[in-house]
Protein backbone atom coordinates (compact mmCIF):
# COMPACT_ATOMS: atom_id res chain seq x y z
CA UNK A 1 0.00 0.00 0.00
CA UNK A 2 1.51 3.02 -1.10
CA UNK A 3 1.18 6.44 1.17
CA UNK A 4 2.60 10.05 0.15
CA UNK A 5 3.48 11.87 3.28
CA UNK A 6 3.31 15.72 4.22
CA UNK A 7 3.97 17.65 7.30
CA UNK A 8 0.53 17.66 9.18
CA UNK A 9 0.95 21.03 10.27
CA UNK A 10 3.15 24.27 9.87
CA UNK A 11 3.12 27.61 11.31
CA UNK A 12 4.92 30.49 9.39
CA UNK A 13 4.77 34.43 10.65
CA UNK A 14 3.65 36.84 7.79
CA UNK A 15 6.25 37.27 5.58
CA UNK A 16 8.34 34.31 6.16
CA UNK A 17 9.49 31.64 4.10
CA UNK A 18 8.04 27.75 4.77
CA UNK A 19 8.65 24.68 2.89
CA UNK A 20 6.48 22.27 2.59
CA UNK A 21 7.59 18.23 1.21
CA UNK A 22 6.00 15.40 0.11
CA UNK A 23 7.40 12.01 0.24
CA UNK A 24 6.65 8.65 -1.35
CA UNK A 25 6.67 5.01 0.64
CA UNK A 26 8.12 3.71 -2.49
CA UNK A 27 11.52 5.89 -2.46
CA UNK A 28 12.41 9.12 -4.04
CA UNK A 29 10.05 11.43 -5.60
CA UNK A 30 11.42 12.23 -8.86
CA UNK A 31 10.33 14.49 -11.90
CA UNK A 32 8.65 10.82 -12.96
CA UNK A 33 6.46 11.25 -10.61
CA UNK A 34 4.45 14.80 -12.01
CA UNK A 35 4.22 16.26 -8.67
CA UNK A 36 1.25 18.63 -8.36
CA UNK A 37 0.30 20.85 -5.16
CA UNK A 38 -2.87 22.11 -4.46
CA UNK A 39 -4.24 25.09 -2.26
CA UNK A 40 -7.66 24.09 -0.24
CA UNK A 41 -9.47 26.80 1.54
CA UNK A 42 -11.97 26.14 4.03
CA UNK A 43 -15.47 25.11 2.34
CA UNK A 44 -13.63 26.06 -1.39
CA UNK A 45 -12.70 23.42 -3.48
CA UNK A 46 -8.98 22.61 -4.39
CA UNK A 47 -7.07 25.26 -6.77
CA UNK A 48 -4.13 24.06 -8.79
CA UNK A 49 -1.07 25.58 -7.88
CA UNK A 50 2.15 23.60 -9.27
CA UNK A 51 2.03 21.38 -12.37
CA UNK A 52 4.70 18.75 -13.45
CA UNK A 53 7.44 19.80 -10.16
CA UNK A 54 8.19 23.35 -10.93
CA UNK A 55 5.73 24.85 -13.37
CA UNK A 56 3.24 27.13 -12.40
CA UNK A 57 -0.38 28.42 -13.88
CA UNK A 58 -1.01 31.72 -14.60
CA UNK A 59 -3.10 32.42 -11.93
CA UNK A 60 0.12 30.60 -9.64
CA UNK A 61 0.75 33.78 -7.26
CA UNK A 62 5.14 34.29 -7.78
CA UNK A 63 6.01 33.45 -4.26
CA UNK A 64 5.05 29.79 -4.64
CA UNK A 65 7.69 27.71 -5.82
CA UNK A 66 7.85 23.93 -6.50
CA UNK A 67 10.87 21.87 -6.55
CA UNK A 68 12.77 18.77 -5.66
CA UNK A 69 15.02 18.32 -2.64
CA UNK A 70 16.44 15.52 -0.58
CA UNK A 71 14.11 12.88 -1.91
CA UNK A 72 10.90 14.80 -2.03
CA UNK A 73 8.62 17.15 -3.76
CA UNK A 74 8.67 20.30 -2.10
CA UNK A 75 6.30 23.73 -2.14
CA UNK A 76 8.01 26.76 -1.16
CA UNK A 77 6.30 29.92 0.25
CA UNK A 78 8.36 33.00 0.31
CA UNK A 79 7.12 36.03 1.87
CA UNK A 80 4.05 34.21 3.09
CA UNK A 81 0.49 36.63 3.38
CA UNK A 82 -2.14 35.78 5.56
CA UNK A 83 -4.04 34.50 2.69
CA UNK A 84 -1.89 31.97 2.28
CA UNK A 85 -3.69 30.03 5.57
CA UNK A 86 -4.78 26.93 4.16
CA UNK A 87 -4.51 23.11 3.39
CA UNK A 88 -1.90 22.03 1.00
CA UNK A 89 -1.86 18.87 -1.17
CA UNK A 90 0.49 16.87 -3.17
CA UNK A 91 -0.46 14.29 -5.88
CA UNK A 92 1.96 12.02 -7.33
CA UNK A 93 1.83 9.56 -10.00
CA UNK A 94 2.40 5.89 -9.29
CA UNK A 95 2.13 3.93 -12.41
CA UNK A 96 -1.39 4.37 -13.88
CA UNK A 97 -2.81 6.01 -10.86
CA UNK A 98 -2.62 8.69 -8.81
CA UNK A 99 -1.99 9.65 -4.81
CA UNK A 100 -2.76 13.01 -2.65
CA UNK A 101 -0.71 13.43 0.06
CA UNK A 102 -2.58 13.60 3.44
CA UNK A 103 -2.44 17.29 3.35
CA UNK A 104 -0.43 19.93 5.41
CA UNK A 105 -2.42 22.86 7.56
CA UNK A 106 -0.16 25.76 6.83
CA UNK A 107 -0.82 28.78 9.78
CA UNK A 108 0.60 32.23 9.31
CA UNK A 109 0.68 33.80 12.85
CA UNK B 1 -13.60 29.97 -19.00
CA UNK B 2 -13.26 26.90 -18.25
CA UNK B 3 -16.22 25.09 -16.26
CA UNK B 4 -17.05 21.66 -14.60
CA UNK B 5 -20.38 21.45 -13.00
CA UNK B 6 -21.28 18.13 -10.88
CA UNK B 7 -24.77 16.68 -10.01
CA UNK B 8 -26.28 13.80 -9.23
CA UNK B 9 -25.41 13.50 -5.54
CA UNK B 10 -27.44 12.58 -2.67
CA UNK B 11 -28.66 10.78 0.29
CA UNK B 12 -28.17 7.21 -0.74
CA UNK B 13 -28.64 3.46 1.61
CA UNK B 14 -25.84 1.30 2.06
CA UNK B 15 -25.17 -1.56 -0.84
CA UNK B 16 -27.48 1.94 -2.73
CA UNK B 17 -26.54 3.28 -6.36
CA UNK B 18 -25.88 6.76 -7.29
CA UNK B 19 -24.75 7.92 -10.68
CA UNK B 20 -22.63 11.64 -10.72
CA UNK B 21 -22.59 13.88 -13.37
CA UNK B 22 -20.06 16.48 -14.68
CA UNK B 23 -21.11 18.74 -17.18
CA UNK B 24 -17.80 20.75 -18.74
CA UNK B 25 -17.87 24.20 -21.06
CA UNK B 26 -14.93 26.54 -22.09
CA UNK B 27 -12.62 24.18 -23.40
CA UNK B 28 -12.46 20.94 -25.86
CA UNK B 29 -13.59 18.35 -23.74
CA UNK B 30 -12.67 15.68 -26.39
CA UNK B 31 -8.73 16.37 -25.91
CA UNK B 32 -8.37 15.86 -21.88
CA UNK B 33 -8.22 13.57 -19.54
CA UNK B 34 -10.59 13.21 -16.82
CA UNK B 35 -10.89 13.01 -13.16
CA UNK B 36 -12.99 12.18 -9.90
CA UNK B 37 -11.31 12.84 -6.74
CA UNK B 38 -13.39 13.07 -3.40
CA UNK B 39 -13.15 14.31 0.13
CA UNK B 40 -14.96 12.86 3.22
CA UNK B 41 -16.10 15.50 5.75
CA UNK B 42 -13.06 16.86 7.52
CA UNK B 43 -10.34 14.73 5.74
CA UNK B 44 -7.90 14.50 2.80
CA UNK B 45 -8.30 14.30 -0.90
CA UNK B 46 -8.61 11.09 -2.60
CA UNK B 47 -7.67 10.61 -6.14
CA UNK B 48 -10.79 8.29 -7.06
CA UNK B 49 -10.66 7.50 -10.99
CA UNK B 50 -9.25 9.20 -13.91
CA UNK B 51 -10.26 8.72 -18.28
CA UNK B 52 -8.60 8.92 -20.72
CA UNK B 53 -9.18 11.43 -23.64
CA UNK B 54 -10.62 8.87 -25.92
CA UNK B 55 -11.68 6.22 -22.61
CA UNK B 56 -9.43 3.66 -23.99
CA UNK B 57 -7.77 3.77 -20.39
CA UNK B 58 -9.22 4.02 -16.99
CA UNK B 59 -7.66 3.58 -13.22
CA UNK B 60 -9.26 3.85 -10.02
CA UNK B 61 -8.15 3.84 -6.68
CA UNK B 62 -8.14 -0.03 -4.88
CA UNK B 63 -10.97 1.09 -2.46
CA UNK B 64 -13.47 1.38 -5.32
CA UNK B 65 -12.56 -1.11 -8.08
CA UNK B 66 -15.06 -3.29 -9.04
CA UNK B 67 -17.99 -1.07 -7.86
CA UNK B 68 -17.49 2.14 -9.54
CA UNK B 69 -17.16 2.62 -13.01
CA UNK B 70 -15.78 5.92 -14.55
CA UNK B 71 -17.40 7.08 -18.34
CA UNK B 72 -17.21 10.10 -20.67
CA UNK B 73 -19.88 11.32 -23.62
CA UNK B 74 -17.40 13.35 -25.10
CA UNK B 75 -20.33 14.26 -27.72
CA UNK B 76 -22.13 15.87 -24.52
CA UNK B 77 -18.85 17.18 -22.85
CA UNK B 78 -19.63 14.93 -20.04
CA UNK B 79 -18.05 13.00 -16.84
CA UNK B 80 -20.19 10.54 -15.19
CA UNK B 81 -18.95 8.19 -12.34
CA UNK B 82 -21.53 4.98 -11.76
CA UNK B 83 -21.72 4.14 -8.15
CA UNK B 84 -22.81 0.71 -6.89
CA UNK B 85 -22.67 -1.02 -3.96
CA UNK B 86 -22.22 2.46 -1.94
CA UNK B 87 -20.73 2.41 1.55
CA UNK B 88 -20.57 4.11 4.37
CA UNK B 89 -16.70 5.39 3.79
CA UNK B 90 -17.89 6.19 0.43
CA UNK B 91 -19.74 9.44 1.80
CA UNK B 92 -17.66 12.12 0.41
CA UNK B 93 -18.13 15.38 -1.69
CA UNK B 94 -17.32 14.44 -5.20
CA UNK B 95 -15.17 16.31 -7.54
CA UNK B 96 -14.78 16.84 -11.42
CA UNK B 97 -11.12 17.58 -12.58
CA UNK B 98 -9.56 18.38 -15.81
CA UNK B 99 -6.42 16.48 -16.62
CA UNK B 100 -2.90 17.90 -17.65
CA UNK B 101 -0.94 17.09 -20.89
CA UNK B 102 1.09 15.89 -17.95
CA UNK B 103 -0.18 13.64 -15.16
CA UNK B 104 -1.83 16.17 -12.72
CA UNK B 105 -4.83 18.65 -12.30
CA UNK B 106 -5.84 21.97 -13.74
CA UNK B 107 -8.78 22.46 -12.83
CA UNK B 108 -12.00 21.78 -10.43
CA UNK B 109 -15.56 21.87 -9.96
CA UNK B 110 -17.53 22.68 -6.83
CA UNK B 111 -18.26 19.36 -6.24
CA UNK B 112 -21.23 17.24 -4.97
CA UNK B 113 -22.14 15.69 -1.78
CA UNK B 114 -22.79 11.98 -1.89
CA UNK B 115 -24.11 10.46 2.19
CA UNK B 116 -24.26 7.16 2.44
CA UNK B 117 -26.43 6.44 5.04
CA UNK B 118 -29.51 4.01 6.61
Amino acid sequence: QTVVTQEPSLTVAPGGTVTLTCASSTGAVTSDFYPNWFQQKPGQPPTTLIYNTNNKYSWTPARFSGSLFGGKAALTLSGVQPEDEADYYCLLLHGGTSMFGGGTKLTVL
Amino acid sequence: EVQLVESGGGLVQPGGSLRLSCAASGFTFSSYWMNWVRQAPGKRLEWVANIKQDGSEKYYVDSVKGRFTISRDDAKSSLYLQMNGLRGDDTAVYYCARGTPTPGIDHWGQGTLVTVSS
